[in-house]
């Protein structure tokens, strides 16, 4: 079935290290997405990609990178610069842009910074 | 600034009781609303997307209406189940935002048998 993979799904990482959140999607949509969600806040956008070897920076995108080798892969790299890593993460992609097009989301990484 | 506002931030109701949701937001010029459902630790799914010349959108025991000249919107959910039981996000976008997409906090709603 078409969709959207994250992984993993949970995550635990030590202060000062890297990690990377890896997202997959087979629904042959050109633009793909990475959000944070915090509880008790909306979404916030972290970075995005329209095309392969493009990608946007969005609101939140300190400590963060992310890079679009591939059209089905977008992966996110938490750095150590982030500060407060500890989030709920979701990727999502659109056919369109996310303004127009419908946006579908995986299923979500949970990162804890210990 | 463009904002979305929900109401309530939070909602318990009985098994088999009817409930709305409701979705204040100030983005203009504006472009469509979409209500998704996010059950617990996983990504939100997509229950309805209007734009301005729609008021109202069912998909199954969801429904909802949009009045874009108070630029309000409700989810009703008819008949709840169990399995209703999650947080709903309302999202508003603008015209020629680009990727841009404003998120409202949600509602978590609780059914209890």
């Amino acid at each position: 079935d078409g969709g959207i993979t994250q992984s993993p799904k949970y995550l635990f990482r030590k202060e000062g290290q890297n990690v990377t959140l890896s997202c997959e999607q087979n629904l042959n949509h050109d633009a793909m997405y990475w959000y944070r969600q915090d509880p008790g806040q909306g979404l916030r956008l972290i970075y995005y990609s329209q095309i392969v070897n493009d990608f946007q920076k969005g609101d939140i995108a300190e400590g963060y990178s992310v890079s679009r080798e591939k059209k089905e892969s977008f992966p996110l790299t938490v750095t150590s610069a982030q500060k407060n890593p500890t989030a709920f993460y979701l990727c999502a992609s659109s056919i369109g842009g996310a303004n127009t097009g419908e946006l579908f989301f995986g299923e979500g990484s949970r990162l804890t910074v210990l | 600034k463009n904002q979305v506002e929900q109401s309530p931030q939070s909602l318990i109701i009985l098994e088999g009781k009817n409930c709305t949701l409701q979705c204040n937001y100030t983005v203009s010029p504006f472009s469509n609303l979409r209500w998704y459902k996010q059950d617990t630790g996983r990504g939100p799914v997509s229950l309805t997307i209007m734009t301005f010349s729609e008021n109202t959108k069912s998909n199954g025991r969801y429904t909802a209406t949009l009045d874009a000249d108070t630029k309000q919107s409700s989810l009703h959910i008819t008949a709840s189940q169990l399995s209703d039981s999650a947080s709903y996000i309302c999202v508003v976008s603008a015209e020629n935002s680009g990727y841009a997409l404003n998120f409202g906090k949600g509602t978590s709603l609780l059914v209890t048998p």
